[in-house]
This record gives C-alpha cells, structure tokens and sequence, in this order.
C-alpha cells in the first residue's frame, strides 16, 4: 500500500452520466496530480494541485473538473464524456509539487460507453 | 515529442538472467526517476538518481544516469517471475513536473 487510495477501482458510464473520480492521501503532502493512462501511451498528467490550488491545468477538456477541497482529498468531476476517455485514472501525491518521488493510487478504470 | 523514451519496449527474458532498460531524454533535468506498474496497477517508485549522480543502486536494482548522453539505464540483477511489470523513467523538465516514458514491458519467465 502507498497511502493512496481511489474509489471507485472500476466505474463504467454511458456519455450523459455525471460521475465522480475520488483520491485520498494518508501521507501528509502537498501535492496531489491526476494522471490519465491510455493503452499504449505514456502517462499524461492533467491537473496538478499545491496546497489545494490548482497550479497546473493541460489543456484538459472541460468534462473533466477537478476539485481539492483539502490537501488529503481530490475529485475528478466527469460529465458528457466520450468513449475516447476510456482509461485508467490514476492519483498521486508528493510532499511539494517539484522534484519528488510521486505516490499512486491504484488507478480506477473508466469505460465509457 | 515526448521527454523520457524507453527502450526496448518489451523484454522477455529467464529467470535468474539480467533485465537492462534504458531511458532517453531530451532537456536539461534535476533527477530521474525509475517506476515500476503491475497490469492495470498504480505506479510504485523505484529509485531517484539525481542530476550529479551517475550510479546508484537499491537492492537488486542499479541505475546509471550519463547526463552528456541524456541517458539512463535500469538494471535488474538475478530476475525473478515478480519482477513482470511495465517499468518506467520520469524526468523532471518541465517546472519540476514529472514526464513519463511508453515504459518497457518487463516479462519474466519461471
């Protein structure tokens, strides 16, 4: 175990669902990122959050909205999704948001259908 | 294009041999990382080697890193089934922000 923990490991939802991606962290950082992990592709990170302010956002479409309403806790708010966005999510943390080894969660697996 | 590029891409090998993955980047960066990720898991870290560093080893793992070569490689020693996994470097170029690589996926066999 890392510390992080995601709920729910496996979600599938149709394009018009609104769902909720949750990550928690035991270890006291400052920093927590969401990954997203499709098949054959390297990690791409999405969002990035320092002391639960946003401080970096990569050009996410805007169907992903993320929230950090402490630094132990992270969403990632889905909405109209497409099948494309089908992946593995996956959440870490760090102690700050530069130059650290980074700890995962175990990913949840999104189908869209 | 993207920051860190393993090679090769997929490795099969026997229990007991060597596995060696090798990384390439393209900027300047203040460490390396090496992670590993079981099927459909989350990462887990590795090792950190650090810009001024050239070798460094953590139980059966060794890591070297050439910054003129912009260059690392991972080192399993004495292989085990366990050691399966996709394994990946991650730098730091961008703002301190880590960018990973397509990973080498690792097969052991018993």
């Amino acid at each position: 175990e890392t510390g992080v923990t995601q709920t729910p490991r496996h979600l599938v939802m149709g394009m018009t669902n609104k769902k909720s991606l949750k990550c928690e962290q035991h270890l006291g950082h400052n920093a927590m990122y969401w990954y997203k992990q499709s098949a054959k592709k390297p990690l791409e990170l999405m969002f990035v959050y320092s002391l639960e302010e946003r401080v970096e956002n990569n050009s996410v479409p805007s169907r992903f909205s993320p929230e950090c309403p402490n630094s132990s806790h992270l969403f990632l708010h889905l909405h109209t999704l497409q099948p494309e966005d089908s992946a593995l999510y996956l959440c870490a943390s760090s102690p700050e948001d530069t130059n650290n080894e980074q700890f995962f969660g175990p990913g949840t697996r999104l189908t869209v259908l | 294009s993207q920051q860190g590029e393993e090679d090769p891409q997929a490795l099969s090998i026997q229990e007991g041999e060597n596995a060696t993955m090798n990384c390439s980047y393209k900027t300047s960066i203040n460490n390396l990382q090496w992670y590993r990720q079981n099927s459909g898991r989350g990462l887990v870290h590795l090792i950190l080697i650090r810009s001024n560093e050239r070798e460094k080893h953590s139980g059966r793992l060794r890591v070297t890193l050439d910054t003129s070569k912009k260059s690392s490689s991972l080192l399993i020693t004495a292989s085990r089934a366990a050691d399966t996994a996709s394994y990946f470097c991650a730098t730091d170029a961008l703002g301190g922000k880590l960018i990973f690589g397509q990973g080498t996926e690792l097969s052991v066999k018993p």
